[in-house]
């Protein structure tokens, strides 16, 4: 029974470039959230995403970033025009239900030169 | 928003020590969790604990839904238990977000 899973693991862009980062959620979740963490600081949530729809996206950067969660395939967090201040780790986390405990991935580092 | 305060912020403990972590949080909650973050970053799942007492090994831990508090109790410390603890907590009405506390960041000594 696999975990939640991200790739890559370890990303590194250029300033302007852009990033995507994708999570599969365990099996049976239908409940997908992302959270980042800046160096040195706790996790902050960004976006919680059912199966093709976003359900609260109110820790969201307004410019440069969106997340999706198609009906087939991983959920998928993009990063456009990264900067150097969207260094930081990212982690995505599922739940089967609402109001349900939440299992995390192992993270994607992402690395802005 | 919801306010999640952690004390202490850092801890350091001789192998073998008992420690406690506290949580506090200022609104009612449906969810509550506690996690380790390793060295390596990976962060590991310890109790899903709305509420009431939980025990897994030598960790254990105690929500007091009525009082907003939490504790996290770690006996007979390993160097492995080291690692920064984080405590998060969603409201019983609307967002599904977890919210995270900054963290107790514990270090222990062979």
């Amino acid at each position: 029974n696999a975990g939640v899973m991200q790739n890559p693991r370890h990303l590194v862009r250029r300033r302007g470039q852009e990033a995507r980062l994708r999570c599969s959620p365990m099996k049976g979740h239908s409940h997908v959230y992302w959270y980042r963490q800046l160096p040195e600081e706790g996790l902050k949530f960004m976006v919680y995403l059912q199966k093709e729809n976003i359900i609260d996206e109110s820790g969201m950067p307004k410019e440069r970033f969106s997340a999706e969660f198609p009906k087939e395939g991983p959920s998928i967090l993009r990063i456009q025009q990264v900067v150097r201040g969207d260094s930081a780790a990212y982690f995505c986390a599922s739940s089967p239900t609402t109001h349900n405990e939440q299992f995390f991935g192992p993270g994607t580092r992402l690395t802005v030169l | 928003g919801i306010q999640v305060e952690q004390s202490p912020p850092d801890l350091i403990l001789q192998e073998g020590a008992n420690s406690t972590l506290r949580c506090n949080f200022s609104d009612s909650v449906n969810n509550l969790q506690w996690f380790h973050q390793n060295p390596w970053g990976q962060l590991i799942n310890l109790f899903y604990i709305p509420s009431g007492t939980k025990q897994n090994g030598r960790l254990s831990a105690t929500t007091v839904a009525t009082e907003r508090y939490s504790l996290l109790y770690i006996s007979s410390s390993q160097t492995t238990d080291s690692g920064v603890y984080f405590c998060a907590v969603s409201l019983i009405q609307g967002a599904q977000k977890l919210v995270f506390g900054q963290g107790t960041r514990l270090t222990i000594n062979p």
